[in-house]
This record gives structure tokens, sequence and C-alpha cells, in this order.
């Protein structure tokens, strides 16, 4: 399978707690994101990289969130001191840019965070 | 604010008929828009997209319709399948984000046999 992997597929943790996860975007692709989708809403943008640069954070993303993508492949999302509103699917997606105009994003299955 | 908005939060539609779904937009800088699925508990799959300088663009049952005067878009299936009961969202991105996609909070179509 050569698509977008995330790692775990599922997480509960209690409040407080560290937690991260993992995602494997597709090989070639340069560009990965981060989102963040809770129940009834679309999912909401926490921050891209092109190739290993982090270039954009949504206000969302608070200083107990951090993105890396150390070498331009896989990339963790860790968050620090878990609260309930954390609860949410977190997605990864990523994307070929080629620069010459927009290109769609692929999703993994995401990573369902719960915090109890 | 929500930049991209998808008014109906669900659809009903006897199979084989058409599904229409519609999104709404109100940045006018955006100029790439996407039409994804997703079932429960996955994430969303690409389905079809258009640029701006387009008003149309069909993949096989699926056709999207781009406004840009009403900034408008919609979705076409026909026909339509039960399999393709899922939550359809609109996503939006220009190139000044980024690419950033911005995200309606989709529409549940459910296709009765």
């Amino acid at each position: 399978d050569t698509g977008v992997s995330q790692d775990p597929r599922h997480k509960i943790t209690k409040r407080g707690q560290n937690v991260t996860f993992r995602c494997d975007p597709i090989s070639e692709h340069n560009r990965l994101y981060w989102y963040r989708q809770t129940l009834g809403q679309g999912p909401e943008f926490l921050t891209y990289f092109q190739n290993e640069a982090q270039l954009e954070k949504s206000r969302l993303l608070s200083d107990r969130f951090s993105a890396e993508r150390p070498k331009g492949s896989f990339s963790t999302l860790e968050i620090q001191r878990t609260e309930q509103g954390d609860s949410a699917m977190y997605l990864c997606a990523s994307s070929l840019e080629r620069g010459r105009g927009n290109t769609e994003a692929f999703f993994g299955q995401g990573t369902r965070l719960t915090v109890v | 604010d929500q930049q991209v908005k998808q008014n109906s939060p669900s659809l009903s539609v006897q199979e084989g008929r058409i599904s229409i779904l519609n999104c709404d937009y109100t940045n006018s800088m955006f100029d790439y828009f996407l039409w994804y699925k997703k079932y429960p508990a996955e994430g969303p799959t690409f389905l079809i997209s258009i640029s701006s300088i387009k008003d149309k663009n069909e993949d096989g049952r699926f056709t999207v319709f781009l406004n840009k005067s009403a900034k408008h878009l919609s979705l076409h299936i026909v026909p339509s399948q039960p399999g393709d009961s899922a939550v359809y969202f609109c996503a939006a991105s220009a190139r000044y984000t980024g690419n950033q996609f911005y995200f309606g909070t989709g529409t549940s179509l459910t296709v009765i046999p």
C-alpha cells in the first residue's frame, strides 16, 4: 500500500499526558499537512511542511503542539499536557508540489485521540 | 470565520437518480476547489477537483461545476449508487495560502436502494 499511513489509529490517554502521532506520506510527496477534525466539522488546518521546513502554523496549534519532519519524509505530531478539548481525529495528508499550481492532497486514515 | 460553507448537513436520494451537493465560499482568492468523500472512522478520500480557470470538470459519474461570480460550486453524482453514501466535504485553496485547504462542514449523502 503506497498511501498515507498514520500510526496509531486510536489513542486513549489520560489528561495531562503527552502523546505522539506518526505520519508516513506518499513517498514522492514533498508537502505534508496536519489537520484536526471534530464531530460535525470539516478538517481544520494545523500546519504544513514543504520537505523538512515547517512553512505555516495555524492559530489552532497552541504551544502544547509541536510537529516535526526531520528528514523531509515522515512527520510526528506531539501534544504535551493533553486536555479533553484535544480529543479529535488527527489527519495527515500529503501532496506533490511541482511549482505549477495547485494539487490535491491525499489523506491518511487518521489517528483518533480520546483524552479522558 | 467559515470561508467554505456547506449549508445542507444531509441529503437523501433514490438509487439511480442524481445527487447534487452544494458548496459556497467567501474568499475570492480561492483558485482551486476539491471534493472529498469520507466514510466513518476513515480519512477523506479525494474525488475530484477544479481549477478556477474552468467552470466544469467531469470524471465518470462525478461532475463538479464552478460559478465564480456566485462563489458557488456543486458536485453532481449521476447515477447515484448506494456505495456513494458517505459524508462529502468541499474544500478550497489559494496559492497565497500555500495550498492550505479550507474545508466545509460536510454533507451526509444517503442513497436509498
